[in-house]
């Protein structure tokens, strides 16, 4: 059983389109995280939730929001997307918001052309 | 200075040898300290964790912390070809957050 998933693997799309990318846990864990990995293998943080509610919120564009249904579900629309966002996004989750030991899904690749 | 450095290699150990990977922080706060490992193309997996002073091991690895030098490592003894990855130091610090490196590029040569 896949631990956390997302969807898509691959994202192609055009400079000005709207994309969601989506990410699932079956872990139990209460608390989930989007980060962003440039083309440096540089993982940085972006947003976590914490049985829903949102707990970090970093310098991210407001282009870029996230949605928690519940708390195995963790969404990312990004809206008017630039070249610039072309990265390998990942979601990750934890048992809760003071456990740092994070599993990561498989990530989304985002190309933007 | 970065919150998290780490010498980004490549790191080129024989195979059977000890690779030694190095990472320091800048928060003298931080209470957690992590070490992941990311193939080419796939995810961070995490291989380990410490969270006081001293050496933890687990298996071919061991962690060492150090905390006063503001120093954490990775030891991987009897390097395999199929530790050549991207280590990944980790670290938590007042910000409540997991900060990463840029990582180290080891390869284990035949």
């Amino acid at each position: 059983d896949t631990a956390v998933s997302q969807t898509p693997k691959y994202l192609v799309t055009q400079m000005g389109n709207d994309k969601s990318i989506k990410c699932e846990q079956n872990l139990g864990h209460d608390t989930m995280y989007w980060y962003k990995q440039d083309s440096k293998k540089f993982l940085k943080i972006m947003f976590s939730y914490n049985n829903k509610e949102l707990i970090i919120n970093e310098t991210v564009p407001n282009r870029f929001s996230p949605k928690s249904p519940d708390k195995a579900h963790l969404n990312l629309h990004i809206n008017s997307l630039e070249l610039g966002d072309s990265a390998v996004y990942f979601c990750a989750s934890s048992q809760d918001r003071q456990d740092y030991e994070q599993y990561f899904g498989p990530g989304t690749r985002l190309t933007v052309t | 200075q970065k919150e998290v450095e780490q010498n980004s290699g490549p790191l080129s150990v024989p195979e059977g040898a000890i690779a030694s990977l190095n990472c320091t922080y800048s928060d003298r706060g931080s209470q957690s300290f992590f070490w992941y490992r990311q193939y080419s193309g796939k995810s961070p997996e995490l291989i380990m964790s410490i969270y006081s002073n001293g050496d933890k091991e687990d298996g071919r690895f061991t962690a060492q912390l150090n905390k006063a030098s503001q120093y954490v490592s990775l030891l991987i003894r009897d390097s395999q070809p199929s530790d050549s990855a991207t280590y990944l130091c980790a670290v938590t610090g007042t910000a409540s957050k997991l900060t990463f490196g840029t990582g180290t590029r080891l390869q284990v040569t035949l």
